[in-house]
């Protein structure tokens, strides 16, 4: 069964550095997404993603953000200058259509450490 | 806006109880509703969904109807195994193009021999 894929499992980056989060969603799916779980919190929605534009933001998904489909495989989630509350589980979703009726597939995450 | 709400956890049983894990929800018109689970150290899986009132969502064992009445999705197994140890997570998708799911904070099920 196809899958979505993440890399790295885990990122350990000092402070203020810049961090790219790397996705490959299921190869036919049109519509992506990230979340984030910070430690015993609930999953939190961040951004979703169609047409090579962003569809949606959450409050989270401020300036420092950035997601990008740089080729036709690939859905990036950039992090210019981390800060220690970024530490958490971030997961990529995808689907295939825009059906509310239609789960999101998701990866198995890339634990973010903020040192 | 819509939100998602789970009763408390940890949740500890005995292998072959009973299991019941409560979710409620708001949401304006008519959402779908999915079970995710996660197992240690893996990703958020699919368990099921139902997309309408009534409808009952089943994978596994598990069991969750879609009660709009009372704006729940109660998670249900009859007889809980070593291996269903995971975090459950009660979610929600609106209707409109593009929607996100919004999650519950998720109550972790351990299951002893």
């Amino acid at each position: 069964e196809p899958e979505v894929t993440q890399t790295p499992s885990h990122q350990v980056t000092q402070m203020g550095q810049e961090v790219i989060l790397r996705c490959v969603p299921i190869s036919n799916h049109l519509y992506f997404y990230w979340y984030r779980q910070i430690l015993g919190q609930k999953v939190e929605f961040l951004v979703s993603f169609y047409n090579n534009e962003i569809s949606e933001k959450s409050e989270i998904f401020d300036d420092q953000f950035s997601v990008e489909r740089p080729d036709g495989s690939n859905f990036t989630l950039k992090i210019r200058s981390t800060k220690l509350e970024d530490s958490a589980m971030y997961f990529c979703a995808s689907t295939m259509t825009a059906n509310s009726n239609q789960p999101q597939h998701f990866g198995d995450g890339t634990r973010l450490s903020i040192l | 806006g819509d939100s998602v709400t789970q009763m408390e956890g940890p949740v500890t049983l005995s292998e072959e109880a009973f299991l019941t894990i409560n979710c409620t929800y708001t949401a304006t018109g008519y959402p779908s509703l999915f079970w995710y689970v996660q197992y240690p150290g893996e990703g958020l899986q699919l368990l099921l969904k139902a997309t309408k009132a009534d409808d009952k969502g089943s994978n596994k064992g598990f069991e969750a109807t879609y009660r709009k009445e009372t704006t729940s999705f109660h998670l249900e197994k009859g007889s809980v195994q070593v291996s269903d140890s995971a975090v459950y997570f009660c979610a929600l998708r609106s209707t409109g193009a593009n929607s996100k799911l919004t999650f519950g904070k998720g109550i972790t099920l351990s299951v002893r021999p």
